[in-house]
């Protein structure tokens, strides 16, 4: 089945610098990947995602790029905000096999002001 | 249009009870797949119903079953809980056969004595 392994676990940022977080998958039929956000006690929320036929996409202040050859995905925020602080997880699934994601371990980001 | 709801939102049990917990999908949505979220840790797929049947399963045992209803609420039922069960409990509804993003609900906080 799907394996899919996130880096850094924890990343602390100044406010204003870029946090950049790294997901690699194993399955080469994944077709889906989303990203979300969890702040504490509270539900996983999506705030971006990317299907395989795109390399990169952007959504205001945060992108997410994707390396279907090396099996990698990234995710990118720029000019980080105190509110950007949260646990982020990436994902990975087949969209044809009805969506079943296998999430990353996580990733806390803490931005400083 | 609702958004994604569970219930009930904490419970404490005792190893070796069972327990039911519910969820009432987004409004428009046939899908509805369970994840478990232990403490530190990114959400692992449990199982996936659609159309009131089981459409895919996560590496967990027979004693963790589920139903789909007519209206696409859906409950997932543990048998002989054990320590581990111990978990956040998620839910997310989706829409089968498009976009399939997915949507979760808040969670169930289930603690197992």
């Amino acid at each position: 089945g799907e394996n899919v392994e996130q880096h850094p676990s924890t990343l602390s940022v100044q406010e204003g610098d870029s946090a950049v977080i790294k997901c690699t998958y194993s399955d080469s039929a994944s077709n889906y990947f989303p990203w979300y956000k969890q702040e504490l006690g509270k539900r996983p929320q999506l705030i971006i995602d990317i299907r395989s036929n795109v390399g990169e996409k952007k959504d205001q202040r945060i992108a997410v790029t994707l390396n279907k050859t090396a099996k990698h995905f990234s995710l990118h925020i720029t000019e980080t905000q105190p509110e950007d602080s949260a646990v982020y997880f990436c994902a990975a699934s087949i969209q044809a096999a009805g969506n079943k994601l296998t999430f990353g371990g996580g990733t806390r980001v803490l931005v400083k002001p | 249009e609702t958004g994604v709801t569970q219930s009930p939102t904490h419970l404490i049990k005792t190893r070796g009870q069972q327990v039911t917990l519910r969820c009432s999908s987004q409004s428009g949505h046939n899908t509805v797949s369970w994840y478990q979220q232990a403490l530190g840790q990114g959400p692992q797929f449990i199982f996936q119903y659609y159309r009131e049947e089981e459409n895919g399963r996560g590496n967990f045992p027979p004693r963790f079953s589920g139903l789909q209803f007519p209206n696409y609420s859906s409950e997932l039922n543990v048998n002989a809980l054990e320590l581990d069960d111990s978990a956040l409990y998620l839910c997310a509804s989706s829409l089968q056969g498009a976009h399939n993003e997915q949507f979760f609900g808040p969670g169930t906080r289930l603690t197992v004595l």
